[in-house]
């Protein structure tokens, strides 16, 4: 399996804006999780799904963030429109839940930049 | 707000050494904990994880948990410079919602 993929690796964009950053989860994972990096606020989770329903959008900073599942194999976390506090290092991960706990397989990542 | 606390670091130890990380975490009721490790620039993969009280060992990891002191630990004996990395403690805090700590950084001096 080629993993958890992410598109684009790279995106830089000026603030305004309209961003959309992509995911294929490996298949066959039923969960999949959205997460923001940065180095003052750390590996934040910001929603996740579960057979293509969202569970928990708690963590979604504002509603200039939104994210979709369409199908198992396909989602989008989409910030418009952004800000260049938004810059950050935005990762998916896919898990399969097998018994009472399970694995998350992280994608290598969107590097985002907003100017 | 439910919280994992680490020491962020730096961690430096000698080549060969035991390497100690520990976190803390907020909520009584979760149940399983992880310990993921990131190497600069990469994303974070999974190394360890424990569910119940006491020690679970696998290779040159050993993860430690006490959820009456709401604490959890990972020793990496016999520690390499591939091991220089940061290392997250993660929290499952029920429904498989995982908090992460802001992370250790590791430097094993060669």
């Amino acid at each position: 399996d080629a993993g958890v993929i992410q598109s684009p690796r790279h995106e830089v964009t000026e603030m305004g804006q309209e961003v959309t950053l992509r995911c294929k989860p490996i298949s066959g994972h039923d969960y999949l999780f959205w997460y923001r990096q940065t180095m003052m606020r750390g590996l934040e989770l910001l929603i996740y799904f579960n057979n293509n329903v969202p569970i928990d959008d708690s963590g979604m900073p504002e509603d200039r963030f939104s994210a979709k599942m369409p199908n198992a194999s396909f989602s989008t976390l989409k910030i418009q429109p952004s800000e260049p506090r938004d810059s950050a290092v935005y990762f998916c991960a896919s898990s399969f839940q097998t018994g009472a706990w399970i694995e998350q397989f992280f994608g290598p990542g969107t590097r985002l930049t907003v100017l | 707000q439910k919280e994992v606390e680490q020491n962020s670091g730096p961690l430096s130890v000698p080549e060969g050494a035991i390497a100690s990380l520990n976190c803390t975490y907020s909520d009584r009721g979760s149940q399983s904990f992880f310990w993921y490790r990131q190497y600069s620039g990469k994303s974070p993969e999974l190394i360890m994880f424990i569910y119940s009280n006491g020690d679970k060992e696998d290779g040159r990891f050993t993860a430690q948990l006490n959820k009456a002191s709401q604490y959890v630990s990972l020793l990496i004996r016999d520690s390499q410079p591939s091991d220089s990395a940061t290392y997250l403690c993660a929290v499952d805090t029920g429904g498989f919602k995982t908090i992460f700590g802001a992370g250790t950084r590791l430097f094993v001096k060669a």
